[in-house]
């Protein structure tokens, strides 16, 4: 009965691979994001979904293709990973409140190593 | 410009006591909501609470209470009679009104409790 599910939980691979990290949320929301934590703890934004659709797109490496098949599901695919990549990926799902806010709910989080 | 301040990296204490984790933001909008989340050893990233901009009365939730005063720009946490499971590191976060999927994390406070 996880809220938002994300696979691997772990991810390591070879400098130039291209990897995926699937999400999946059941509670019925119409967004969903994608988050990165570098080293320092640091969280920031890459992506939103909303119904599909591409909201937000914060200045990632194109690299970076985030695709939604449906509104429960989105997938994070990094072609030719980098040193750099290496991060905690959280995908997070929430349902717009009056006045568009709402609170968003994490998944348990991919930890890549790109070695 | 947007931006969450948490200018305590690490604090330790010793079970039982009282610690507050301060959190300041700066804002352009009148209308934004503010939330807190805990991510334990474990690696997820649990919500605390979302607070709006235009409710400033504090909140309680058993040991822990919020302190949120628009004249500083503060949205202050307090857990009360800590224990040796709140150790995490926290997070305040802003969301916008003209861009209310969007969160802005601080840079999180690492709280060691010890026994």
């Amino acid at each position: 009965d996880t809220a938002v599910s994300q696979t691997p939980k772990y991810l390591v691979t070879q400098m130039g691979n291209d990897k995926s990290i699937k999400c999946e949320q059941n509670l019925g929301h119409d967004t969903m994001y994608w988050y990165k934590q570098d080293s320092k703890k640091f969280l920031k934004i890459m992506f939103s979904y909303n119904n599909k659709e591409l909201i937000i797109n914060e200045t990632v490496p194109n690299r970076f293709s985030p695709k939604s098949p449906d509104k429960a599901h989105l997938n994070l695919h990094i072609n030719s990973l980098e040193l750099g990549d290496s991060a905690v990926y959280f995908c997070a799902s929430s349902q717009a409140l009056a006045g568009g806010f709402s609170t968003q709910y994490f998944g348990p989080g991919t930890r890549l190593t790109v070695l | 410009a947007q931006k969450v301040t948490q200018a305590q990296t690490e604090i330790s204490v010793v079970e039982k006591e009282d610690v507050t984790l301060d959190c300041v933001y700066e804002t352009r909008d009148t209308t934004y909501y503010l939330f807190w989340y805990k991510q334990p050893p474990s690696g997820e990233l649990v919500f605390l609470i979302r607070r709006n901009s235009f409710d400033e009365q504090n909140e309680i939730s058993g040991r822990y209470s919020w302190n949120f005063q628009k004249s500083t720009s503060s949205f202050n946490f307090t857990i009360t009679a800590s224990q040796v499971v709140d150790s995490a590191v926290y997070f305040c976060a802003l969301s916008e009104e003209y861009n209310t999927d969007k969160l802005i994390f601080g840079t999180g406070t690492r709280l060691q409790v010890f026994p």
